[in-house]
């Protein structure tokens, strides 16, 4: 079983509409959880950091943990074509240990808003 | 701000030739650097990582290898590449003592043939 898990999709939606990505996972040590997203031929880029359980909200993204759950998502509400990439949840258990911030990413998610 | 440079964004070797990637970051001191790869259709896989210059840890056993010869600057190399060795080569960095999130560069295209 992997540490982490996402459905790869893809995931095509039309333009305006309500999206939701999501990753479980099996590591209960996690406490930081991010979402990344990546544009064909680029680095990731970070999108959303949260800490614990509970929600954070950035303009059309909020992102949401459920610790108790093992199950993290991002809504990206009023979704447009710009937001077409593949979107990466990763998540850390810090940088305390021989850890040192290590990231365990999911597969990610391919999304597609088409007009 | 910081930024972070990799270079070269591509690069076509032929297998058993050597590799040598480069990173280099500005706008911070002491950062924390990380390799990654990338297989098409998968996640962020971490190669080596480096709390400071000359301290390396490999998380993958395989025929890379990484050095940091400057605060700033993080080399992933090869002596002889394998086929196997193609894909995404990403390269990340952190701040500080707490936990803080990685930010990365645009990575490097290799291809064995």
């Amino acid at each position: 079983q992997k540490e982490v898990e996402q459905d790869p999709g893809p995931l095509s939606v039309p333009e305006g509409a309500i999206v939701s990505l999501n990753c479980t996972y099996s590591n209960s040590a996690f406490q930081y959880f991010m979402w990344y997203r990546q544009y064909s031929r680029k680095g990731p880029e970070l999108l959303m950091y949260t800490y614990s359980s509970g929600n954070k909200e950035d303009g059309r993204f909020t992102a949401q943990v459920d610790k108790s759950s093992k199950y993290i998502s991002l809504f990206i509400r009023d979704s447009q074509p710009s937001d077409s990439a593949t979107y990466l949840c990763a998540m850390s258990a810090g940088a305390g240990g021989t850890s040192y911030g290590k990231l365990t990413f999911g597969q990610g998610t391919i999304l597609t808003v088409h007009p | 701000s910081q930024t972070i440079h990799q270079w070269p964004a591509t690069l076509v070797q032929p297998v058993g030739s050597p590799l040598s990637l480069e990173c280099t970051v500005e706008g911070t001191s002491n950062p924390n650097l990380y390799w990654y790869r990338q297989a098409a259709g998968r996640g962020l896989q971490l190669l080596f990582y480096s709390v400071g210059i000359g301290q390396i840890s490999s998380e993958v056993p395989q025929n890379l290898s990484a050095s940091r010869p400057q605060d700033r600057q993080f080399i992933l190399s090869s002596k002889k590449l394998l086929l196997s060795d193609s894909g995404f080569y990403l390269c990340a960095w952190s701040v500080g003592l707490a936990y803080q999130p990685q930010h990365f560069g645009d990575g490097t295209r290799l291809s064995i043939l």
